[in-house]
């Protein structure tokens, strides 16, 4: 069992470009997620996803977009980079409200 | 809304001594608690998580939580630290009365043991 992929591991991107995330989850789970982790203040939710489907916006949404098409993939998109969307980006998924949360091994992403 | 407050931003310890890593959370509504450990350069592993019932909390790896409602406390604590436990730990609080698992995390602590 995969868990949870994410690609690509790393990416550096000119400012005003786009960019597509893609998380893809192997374990069936209901919901995902993604977060940014900027040093200092901890994971932030970005994005999240109930169901395939079904989509809503979290703390930080603003230049982001998601859309749940399946129930394993989970796609996040920045339609016009900015360099403070510089960040380390992680997909999780879980079952519940009560379940465990599993991550992805994140993406390192650079706007210059 | 809820939200979550780790004081401390970096514990160092050394090898073998107990730890205590302080989360505070607050919230107008019952709550779920985590921790969460993140090894350098790697995704979020659940250490533990407290949902109901009794008030400690044991997870993997030794570690264990008290929930203290009073005080609005998730306290993290480990009798004898390894090298392998250097570490950043994550403090996170869902609502109970929400659909889905909103978790809102602390900053996080850097846990660092030396020999």
């Amino acid at each position: 069992i995969a868990g949870i992929t994410q690609a690509p591991t790393s990416q550096i991107l000119a400012a005003g470009r786009r960019m597509t995330l893609r998380c893809t989850q192997d374990m069936r789970h209901n919901a995902m997620y993604w977060y940014r982790q900027d040093l200092g203040l901890g994971l932030r939710l970005i994005h999240y996803s109930n169901t395939a489907g079904t989509t809503g916006k979290g703390e930080v949404p603003d230049g982001y977009s998601v859309s749940r098409a399946n129930t394993d993939d989970f796609p996040l998109t920045l339609a016009s980079a900015v360099p403070s969307q510089t960040s380390v980006y992680f997909c999780a998924s879980s079952n519940s409200r009560t379940d465990t949360q599993y991550f992805g091994p994140g993406t390192r992403l650079t706007v210059l | 809304a809820q939200s979550v407050t780790q004081l401390d931003s970096q514990v160092p310890v050394f090898e073998e001594a107990p730890v205590e890593l302080r989360c505070n959370y607050s919230s107008s509504v019952s709550v779920y608690l985590f921790w969460y450990v993140q090894y350098p350069n790697q995704g979020l592993q659940l250490l533990l998580k407290y949902l109901s019932g009794s008030t400690l909390v044991k997870g993997i790896n030794g570690f264990e939580a008290e929930f203290n409602k009073s005080q609005t406390s998730f306290h993290l604590r480990k009798p004898s630290v390894h090298i392998s436990d250097t570490a950043e730990y994550f403090c996170a609080v869902s609502g109970a009365n929400t659909g889905f698992q909103k978790l809102v995390f602390g900053t996080g602590t850097r846990l660092l043991v030396s020999p």
